[in-house]
């Protein structure tokens, strides 16, 4: 039982190189949602999808898309990274389709941007 | 002003305290509430929801006041196994995340 799966665990860019953080869960929830937690602020919402072909915006969502196709499926891309954007990323998703209930996260993706 | 408010601690406790942690929030409007654990370099993880007429589970009680906006999560007899980042999670149209509280419970 797999639950919510996020690749890769550490990655390192230079500025303004692009890449796409994977999530995926076998849980069949149609809430995911994409946060990023930096030191003493909390986990921040950045985009989040209540179903397959919905996306929204979060609390920060600049420098960040985001599409569901499936609803397995939830990547994160930024477009051209910043070293503003060093932060730790975490995927989770809930059986909720508002996402006010229990969410069930990744085991987080450390990304470093030089 | 940040929308969800905690002590960030750090809290120290000898094994078998009882410690509680605060947490308010801006948004009257704000629905459902939870608190979360989060240990070291993982994933959150949820303790337990937080109903209006306060709620146990084992040695963890949290309670809500709407009308001051916080929240509690009260642990008695603390093990080490406690030793944790505590989130404090509130919910209106999407769930926002406290800083967090984080507790070392020592022997």
């Amino acid at each position: 039982n797999a639950g919510v799966t996020q690749t890769p665990k550490f990655q390192v860019l230079k500025t303004g190189q692009s890449m796409t953080l994977q999530c995926a869960q076998d849980m069949n929830h149609e809430y995911m949602s994409w946060y990023r937690q930096d030191p003493g602020m909390g986990l921040r919402l950045i985009h989040y999808s209540v179903g397959a072909g919905i996306t929204d915006q979060g609390e920060v969502p600049n420098g960040y898309n985001v599409s569901r196709s499936t609803t397995e499926d939830f990547p994160l891309r930024l477009l051209s990274a910043a070293p503003s954007q060093t932060s730790v990323y975490f995927c989770a998703s809930s059986a909720a389709g508002t996402g006010k209930e229990k969410l069930f996260f990744g085991s987080g993706t450390q990304l470093s941007v030089l | 002003r940040k929308e969800v408010e905690q002590d960030p601690g750090p809290f120290n406790v000898p094994e078998g305290a009882t410690v509680a942690f605060n947490c308010t929030y801006s948004n009257s409007a704000s629905q459902s509430f939870f608190w979360y654990r989060q240990d070291c370099r993982k994933e959150p993880k949820l303790l337990m929801s937080v109903y209006s007429s306060g709620n146990e589970d084992g040695r963890f009680t949290a309670q809500l006041n709407r009308a001051s906006q916080y929240i509690s999560l009260l642990i008695r007899d603390s093990k080490l196994s406690d030793s944790a980042t505590y989130l404090c999670v509130v919910s209106h149209n999407d769930m926002r995340f406290g800083a967090g509280t984080r507790l070392t419970v020592k022997p």
